[in-house]
């Protein structure tokens, strides 16, 4: 079965400055990556997701990820966050065998301070 | 613009009562889900439907029944709730059962058992 970590519960940053939020996770197979962003009292959004290809991958409002197989890593990345990127973040992996639901990591709660 | 609706938006009660919850998807999507959502932000799937069909359902108490009269519509009722059950919980749908179809969110809806 697979499993997602995501080590940081909480992440600090100023307006402007770079953000990654780490995510690893565990499938012995082909996994599908997601990350979803949850903003206060509404449901999750999907910024982006993986499958084959390019490993980098575009997202909406400036995010990308790059999936690493080596590492087991689809780690998120900003090059400059806004206070309204503030929001709780999660790294999501399905199989690719028939059948397999998305299993979601922890969360990172991401603060952006003026 | 949201596409998945959910009532009641909060909901307080008390133990032994039962509750229903519904989910409606203006999308035309095949496959819907329940989703609870506990205090530390942690997501588990609950229960998965593809066209009417019940395809995925987790180890959750009995007490907890979905219901989809159709393909846009799946309720949750639960049973004589208990105090572990105050959560978010989280409707979603998607285009299908495919492992890497997108899922879309309504807002949640928060449940307070007293």
């Amino acid at each position: 079965a697979q499993s997602v970590t995501q080590p940081d519960a909480r992440v600090t940053v100023s307006e402007g400055a770079s953000l990654q939020l780490r995510c690893k996770y565990s499938y012995s197979g082909t996994p599908y990556l997601f990350w979803y962003v949850q903003y206060p009292r509404q449901g999750l959004q999907l910024l982006l997701k993986y499958y084959s290809g390019d490993p980098v991958v575009q997202g909406v409002n400036g995010f990308e990820a790059e999936f690493i197989k080596s590492n087991s890593s689809f780690h998120l990345r900003k090059a400059s966050v806004h206070w309204s990127d503030s929001a709780v973040y999660f790294c999501a992996v399905s199989g690719s065998s028939s059948g397999q639901k998305l299993v979601f990591g922890q969360g990172t709660i991401l603060k952006v301070y003026l | 613009e949201t596409a998945v609706f959910q009532t009641p938006n909060y909901h307080v009660t008390q133990v032994g009562n039962e509750v229903s919850f519904n989910c409606k998807q203006t999308l035309g999507h095949d496959t819907m889900y329940w989703y609870k959502q506990d205090s530390k932000k942690l997501l588990k799937i609950m229960f998965s439907y593809n066209n009417k069909q019940l395809i995925v359902n987790e180890t959750v108490p009995r007490r907890f029944s979905p219901q989809s009269s159709d393909k846009a519509h799946l309720n949750l009722r639960i049973k004589s709730v208990e105090p572990e059950d105050s959560a978010v919980y989280l409707c979603a749908s998607s285009r299908d059962w495919d492992n890497y179809a997108e899922q879309f969110f309504g807002p949640g809806t928060r449940l307070t058992v007293l």
